[in-house]
């Protein structure tokens, strides 16, 4: 079985520009979740989903921010205009329930904004 | 608030045993969990404590006390592939969702 992909592995972009990041979680799962983790610190939880609605988005930054689950399987987070200190690697987790449901995580997307 | 701690680096021998610990203060607890990290990859599960006490999973325990707001994970027969980060993660329920807190990780060094 599949785990948790992300795409790409590493983004390269410059100040104002958009990126979009894509989270294919394990097939089943309904909860998504976002985190990142920016240089130094620890990881971050940015927002949670179930199935395509939004449970959770306490940890969004601002609204340059912006996730959807169209259809509750993958996720985008796309981030418009990209600012320098948006740099830093974006984790995707899934898990199949809420509750006490192991969180399984993606290898992340590295961006990198100059 | 929400706090947690872990030493940031550990040291040890291969063959040998290290204990990493974790101390947390957090509003809603609902279980503390130790993922491990090697570099570039994804963070990977390791053992999770709801409840007092210890768990135990082949060369990985984990104990929890949250009476004392600590956990620890023991790792026994070290090897050099144990090299990695520990990351030690409460899943907090103060809120609407089963959002993880995360430490920010203990790097582990075995050395021959």
């Amino acid at each position: 079985e599949a785990g948790v992909t992300q795409f790409p592995s590493h983004s390269v972009i410059e100040k104002g520009q958009t990126v979009t990041l894509r989270c294919d979680p394990i097939s089943g799962h309904d909860n998504l979740y976002w985190y990142r983790r920016v240089m130094g610190k620890e990881i971050k939880f940015l927002l949670h989903f179930v199935k395509e609605s939004k449970q959770d988005e306490s940890g969004m930054p601002n609204n340059r921010f912006l996730a959807e689950r169209t259809g509750g399987t993958y996720s985008t987070l796309k981030v418009q205009p990209a600012e320098l200190e948006d740099s830093g690697v974006y984790f995707c987790a899934s898990s199949q329930g809420g509750g006490l449901a192991i969180q399984y995580f993606g290898a992340g997307t590295r961006l990198s904004v100059l | 608030g929400q706090n947690i701690d872990q030493p940031t680096e550990m040291t040890a021998t291969e063959g040998a045993i290290v204990q990493i610990n974790c101390t947390y203060q957090t509003s809603g607890f609902n279980g503390l969990f130790w993922y491990q990290q090697h570099a570039g990859e994804a963070p990977t599960f390791l053992s999770y404590n709801v409840l007092d006490g210890l768990e135990e999973k082949g060369r990985f325990s984990s104990f929890l006390s949250r009476s004392k707001g600590y956990s620890y994970l023991l790792l026994k027969e070290l090897q050099m592939k144990d090299s990695a980060s520990y990351l030690c993660a409460v899943r907090d329920m103060s809120g609407s969702s089963y959002k993880l807190i995360f430490g920010s990780g203990t790097r582990l060094l075995v050395r021959p």
